[in-house]
């Protein structure tokens, strides 16, 4: 089945410092990848929307200066939080679809990112 | 009224029971429903993944859907302990995953 890998699965960090996430496709190609936020006991939020070799799409009230979104190649996407402050500890979840149309979206095994 | 409901719990059964977990909504729009379970600390894992209104069983799970109602469930019988989990109900419109909206997740707890 589709597998999506995401590293690291924790971080801690210093406020102000940024942090890089990873989220591969290991066995299928993914032109598009998705990443997500979810607080504790809260669902998961669509951040943006991170498209090969273009601009990522961010929902709204998401700072694109602040969450950087790179997918130069089929099978990676990363996500970096610049310059993180506490409130940005949260769990970043990525995801993609195997394939077009209807295929349903499989995720990474999540980024727990604490800013201390 | 949020797009999706669905209520947080936990829930607790023992040991093979049959669960029932639930979600409404209430944009008319959705056409693909899903089902993710989420262990602790863990991304979701698709359970399940249905198109309109009907049925879909896979193995212990079964999906329904009732768009008249605006309700879907996840039925899992005989309940295992490794079943305890969160699961989060999602669903989606045509126009694509951008769209995709997910429930707040119900807990699961199977005891032995």
């Amino acid at each position: 089945g589709a597998v999506v890998s995401q590293h690291p699965s924790w971080v801690i960090c210093k406020s102000g410092t940024s942090v890089k996430i990873e989220c591969r496709s290991l066995d299928f190609q993914a032109t598009t990848m998705f990443w997500y936020r979810q607080f504790p006991k809260q669902s998961l939020m669509l951040m943006a929307t991170s498209n090969e070799g273009s601009k990522a799409t961010y929902e709204q009230g998401v700072e694109k200066d602040k969450f950087l979104i790179n997918h130069a190649s089929l099978t990676l996407s990363t996500l970096t939080v610049t310059s993180a402050h506490p409130e940005d500890s949260s769990f970043y979840i990525c995801s993609a679809r195997d394939g077009q149309g209807t295929s349903p979206l499989h995720f990474g095994n999540g980024t727990r990112l604490t800013v201390t | 009224q949020k797009e999706v409901e669905q209520d947080p719990g936990p829930l607790s059964v023992p040991e093979g029971a049959i669960v029932s977990l639930n979600c409404t909504y209430s944009n008319s729009a959705f056409q693909y429903f899903m089902w993710y379970r989420q262990y602790s600390r863990k991304g979701p894992e698709l359970l399940m993944y249905t198109y309109s209104s009907g049925n879909k069983e896979d193995g212990r799970f079964t999906a329904q859907v009732d768009k008249s109602s605006k309700y879907i469930s996840l039925f899992i019988r005989d309940s295992q302990p490794s079943d305890s989990a969160t699961y989060l109900c999602a669903m989606r419109p045509l126009s694509g995953y951008s769209t995709l909206t997910f429930g707040k997740g119900t807990m699961l707890l199977v005891s032995p």
